[in-house]
């Protein structure tokens, strides 16, 4: 139930197209779900997130897409360019203990190929 | 320049030795977070502390233990109890308002341990 379900595992996207990335939870508490991304050798830093009063998010070529009774999230990557290239977690989180706990997704590492 | 460092970058170990991960955050955040990123597995929630002197396992905490005498340092021993402690270690650290407001979890840039 507290689990995040991400995929693919790995994506290769030539520069120009558009790159999705999927995610499905079960936990109908969540209620926060951000987006990570991580070039190799650092940390994740906050790409964008979504609430689940709203379907779509956008920032830039980034777009959150959220399907509340699918239970299912998804990043897209409009105009991918090889600087995209890195790994991209989903999290989600609820409101328990006032806590900020993230459960993150296993990842998907993008490639985007000139 | 604000933000979480995080030392040494590589550490390597011997098995059965014990070995402490620094984490120091300059952001005035209340809550810090340890995880534990294995290929293909995500990151996973070791120890979160959501205030000095008080902190909580997470999902992984056996083998680990950690210490939050101050309100921007949050350091993690790696026991000789952890069975499989080669991984890459990130520290993170949010606001902490405390009020289930989602803050944004800051990341430093890992600690990658080899047990040897």
């Amino acid at each position: 139930q507290q689990q995040v379900k991400q995929s693919p595992q790995s994506l290769i996207v030539q520069k120009g197209g558009i790159s999705i990335i999927n995610c499905a939870y079960e936990n109908t508490a969540f209620d926060y779900f951000p987006w990570y991304q991580q070039f190799p050798g650092k940390g994740p830093a906050l790409l964008i997130a979504i609430r689940p009063d709203v379907s779509e998010k956008k920032e830039g070529r980034f777009t959150i897409s959220f399907n509340k009774s699918a239970k299912q999230f998804s990043l897209h990557i409009m105009d991918s360019q090889p600087g995209d290239s890195a790994t991209y977690f989903c999290a989600a989180s609820w409101p328990i203990h006032n806590t900020d706990k993230l459960i993150f997704g296993t990842g998907t590492r993008l490639q985007v190929f000139p | 320049d604000g933000g979480i460092t995080q030392s040494p970058k590589y550490l390597f170990r011997k098995e059965g030795q014990n070995v402490t991960l620094s984490c120091e955050q300059n952001l005035n955040h209340d809550a810090m977070y340890w995880y534990r990123q294995d290929p293909g597995q995500g990151l996973r929630l070791i120890y979160y502390s959501q205030i000095v002197n008080d902190f909580q396992k997470g999902d992984i905490a056996e083998g680990y233990s950690v210490s939050r005498e101050k309100k921007e340092s949050f350091p993690l021993t790696v026991t000789s109890a952890q069975k499989n402690p080669t991984a890459f270690y990130l520290c993170a650290s949010s606001i902490g308002s405390g009020l289930g407001l989602n803050d944004e979890q800051f990341f430093g840039p890992g600690t990658r341990l080899t047990v040897l």
